[in-house]
């Protein structure tokens, strides 16, 4: 079974431009999460996705990030304009079940810098 | 709110020494408990999790945690590490239901020959 797929796995880019962060889940996977580390802090959700319906989008930081999951399968996570502050690794999970004991699988993240 | 600090954001230790990364978690309802770890250029990889029953519960590579409902504590033990160890290793704690998960800041562990 192929894993959770997440591209590109870094991203440079200047102040001001739009970056597309991009998540496969796992085939099946109707939960798709999005997480994200700044550098030095703890790993924190943005926002989860059951099919192609935003379930919790309480992390997403401001109105510059975009994330869509059309037709249910992969995802996007758009930023535009970047900001300084934006830079960090950011990671796609995904769940089978809402049931806590099925777990999560997690991608191995973007890391994304601007400069 | 549900919150997780792990207390020592660093960790050094020799081959085959014993190892503890800890864990404490606040949460004003049942919570269920997990260790993730991330090795270089690598994902986040489920070590081990606490959903129920046995207080002591044990995961891959020899790893195991002990949940400690009176101390609000989850901490991640191995009676001896080795290099391959090495990597960054995160507790996290979520309410289920498909809930978020809280993650803690991290704990680098560098195992040194």
């Amino acid at each position: 079974e192929a894993g959770v797929t997440q591209f590109p796995s870094h991203s440079v880019i200047e102040k001001g431009q739009t970056v597309t962060l991009r998540c496969d889940p796992i085939s099946g996977h109707d939960n798709l999460y999005w997480y994200r580390r700044v550098m030095g802090k703890e790993i924190k959700f943005l926002l989860h996705f059951v099919k192609e319906s935003k379930q919790d989008e309480s992390g997403m930081p401001n109105n510059r990030f975009l994330a869509e999951r059309t037709g249910g399968t992969y995802s996007t996570l758009k930023v535009q304009p970047a900001e300084l502050e934006d830079s960090g690794v950011y990671f796609c999970a995904s769940s089978q079940d809402l049931r806590v004991n099925y777990g999560y699988t997690f991608g191995s993240g973007t890391r994304l810098t601007v400069v | 709110a549900q919150s997780v600090t792990q207390l020592d954001s660093q960790v050094p230790v020799f081959e085959e020494a014993p190892v503890e990364l800890r864990c404490n978690y606040s949460s004003s309802v049942s919570v269920y408990l997990f260790w993730y770890v991330q090795y270089p250029n690598q994902g986040l990889q489920l070590l081990l999790k606490y959903l129920s029953g046995s207080t002591l519960v044990k995961g891959i590579n020899g790893f195991e945690a002990e949940f400690n409902k009176s101390q609000t504590s989850f901490h991640l033990r191995k009676p001896s590490v080795h290099i391959s160890d090495t990597a960054e290793y995160f507790c996290a704690v979520t309410s289920g239901g498909g809930g978020k998960l809280i993650f803690g800041q991290g704990t680098e562990l560098s195992v040194k020959p």
